[in-house]
C-alpha cells in the first residue's frame, strides 16, 4: 500500500528558501500510474495546490507561485521535493505532498500526514 | 483560470440527507473529485471522477455532476462525518480546489 511522508525545516526565514521532500514508500515512484503532487494549507484556509511532477521530471506549478517553485523527482531515492524561494509569512501553512491517479484525472488518492512550515521574520 | 465555489458552510440533522454543492462554468464537461478533511488530519478522497467511491468510503457518499454545479450527497448523516468538504478539478494541467464547506451535523 502507498504510503507518502513530507520531512524538512518547521521553521524558514523570510526570504529564505523553503525545501521540503516528500518519501514514497510501498510503491514505486517511477510508476507511470501517478504524477506526485504538493499542496498547502493556510492555517484556518482552504486547501491550495502548488505543483507537481511526474517519474520522468515533466512538471506544472500553480500559475500564481510558479516563479518561486521548482518540483523534482529522485527516481533512486523513490523521493519528490519542493523548494519555494523568498518566502514570507503568508507562505506559512501545512504542506501536504500526495499521489494523483493519472487514470482518474488525477485524483489525490493517497496524502502524507503533512508538514507544518513556519515562516519566521 | 478556473474557479469553483462552494457554500461556507451546511447543516444537517442526524440521520438526514446533507447536500454539497461545488459550482463552475460548465463544471459538467469535467470530472469532479470530492474530499473529507476532519481537524488536524489530511484530505481523504472520498468521491472521483463525479460519482465513484474509493474502497473504503461508504455507500451513504455519493456524487452527480451536470450543467454548472457538482454535488456530494452524504445520506443517513452521522456525527462521525463532521469535516471539511473540497472539490476539485484538473484544468489545462492546473489542479483546482474549491473553497471548502464546513459540514456540521446537529
Amino acid at each position: 500500500q502507498l504510503q507518502l511522508q513530507e520531512s524538512g525545516p518547521g521553521l524558514v526565514k523570510s526570504s529564505e528558501t523553503l525545501s521540503l521532500t516528500c518519501t514514497v514508500s510501498g510503491g514505486s515512484i517511477s510508476s507511470s500510474s501517478y504524477y506526485w503532487g504538493w499542496i498547502r494549507q493556510p492555517p484556518g484556509k482552504g486547501l491550495e495546490w502548488i505543483g507537481s511532477i511526474y517519474y520522468s521530471g515533466r512538471n506544472y506549478s500553480s500559475p500564481s507561485l510558479k516563479s518561486r517553485v521548482t518540483v523534482s523527482v529522485d527516481t533512486s531515492k523513490n523521493q519528490f521535493s519542493l523548494r519555494m524561494n523568498s518566502v514570507t509569512a503568508t507562505d506559512t501553512a501545512v504542506y501536504y505532498c500526495a499521489s494523483e491517479h493519472v487514470v482518474v484525472d488525477y485524483a489525490m488518492d493517497v496524502w502524507g500526514p503533512g508538514t507544518t512550515v513556519t515562516v519566521s521574520s | 483560470s478556473y474557479e469553483l465555489t462552494q457554500p461556507l458552510s451546511v447543516s444537517v440533522a442526524l440521520g438526514q440527507t446533507a447536500r454539497i454543492t461545488c459550482g463552475g462554468n460548465n463544471i459538467g464537461s469535467r470530472n469532479v473529485h470530492w474530499y473529507q478533511q476532519k481537524p488536524g488530519q489530511a484530505p481523504v478522497l472520498v468521491i472521483y471522477r463525479d460519482s465513484n467511491r474509493p474502497s473504503g468510503i461508504p455507500e451513504r457518499f455519493s456524487g452527480s455532476n451536470s450543467g454548472n454545479t457538482a454535488t456530494l450527497t452524504i445520506s443517513r448523516a452521522q456525527g462521525g462525518d463532521e469535516a471539511d468538504y473540497y472539490c476539485q478539478v484538473w484544468d489545462s494541467a492546473a489542479r483546482v480546489f474549491g473553497g471548502g464547506t464546513k459540514l456540521t451535523v446537529l
